[in-house]
């Protein structure tokens, strides 16, 4: 399995709050993703980065930002979490074609 | 943005049956991957398949490109195999890897 680990795993914060998801992979991959999981809406972009401190926005990167200092960390940023945000959160990894995903945050904002 | 269709989105066989899951997708495509997403939530990579046919144990799969599908078939099915099954594409660009677009799934349940 592709060395990718998320942290945390499980949060509960309230809405206002900011929160900060890491990935860490290491793999040394060029490219990593983050992606939330609705129900009935399957996986969704949010932002990726092409290389430290490169990254571009996805489908529903609003409300969203990420950061990459290094090339085994991709952070995502709610600077202020919404209830629309509940969700479970995938980081993925790719050297340029397959992606391996992470196990997954799942964030609660009450 | 590319569209991504998968059929059927629900589907319950019993343990030994076998199945064929679809993919329509709407545009060329640099990437086409399946996954099976366990009762766990944790996503499975089955497939790296953009074109051809490959084959892994009871799992197959083939990808017409030219006519924008893809088709994952599993053999002999084991209640292992439940869970939801992702099909997960990137629209050709022709520079680096953007991202993927995903299908919502095929619900398999397998009952024994």
């Amino acid at each position: 399995d592709a060395g990718i680990t998320q942290s945390p795993r499980h949060k509960v914060t309230e809405t206002g709050t900011p929160v900060t998801l890491r990935c860490h992979q290491t793999e040394n991959h060029r490219y990593m993703y983050w992606y939330r999981q609705d129900p009935g809406h399957g996986l969704r972009l949010i932002h990726y980065s092409y290389g430290v401190k490169d990254t571009d926005k996805g489908e529903v990167s609003d409300g969203y930002s990420v950061s990459r200092s290094k090339t085994e960390d991709f952070l995502l940023t709610l600077e202020s979490a919404t209830s629309s945000q509940t969700s479970v959160y995938f980081c993925a990894i790719s050297g340029g074609a397959e992606q391996y995903f992470g196990p997954g945050t799942r964030l609660t904002v009450t | 943005g590319i569209q991504v269709e998968q059929s059927p989105p629900d589907l319950i066989l019993q343990e030994g049956a076998n199945s064929t899951l679809r993919c329509n997708f709407s545009d060329s495509v640099n990437n086409l991957q399946w996954f099976h997403q366990n009762p766990w939530g944790q996503l499975i990579n089955l497939f790296y398949i953009p074109s051809g046919t490959k084959q892994n144990g009871r799992l197959s799969a083939t990808t017409v490109a030219t006519e924008r599908y893809s088709l994952l078939y599993i053999s002999s099915s084991q209640t292992t195999d439940s869970g939801v099954y992702f099909c997960a594409v990137e629209a050709y660009s022709g520079g680096g890897a953007d991202g993927l677009t995903f299908g919502k799934g095929t619900h398999l349940i397998i009952q024994p």
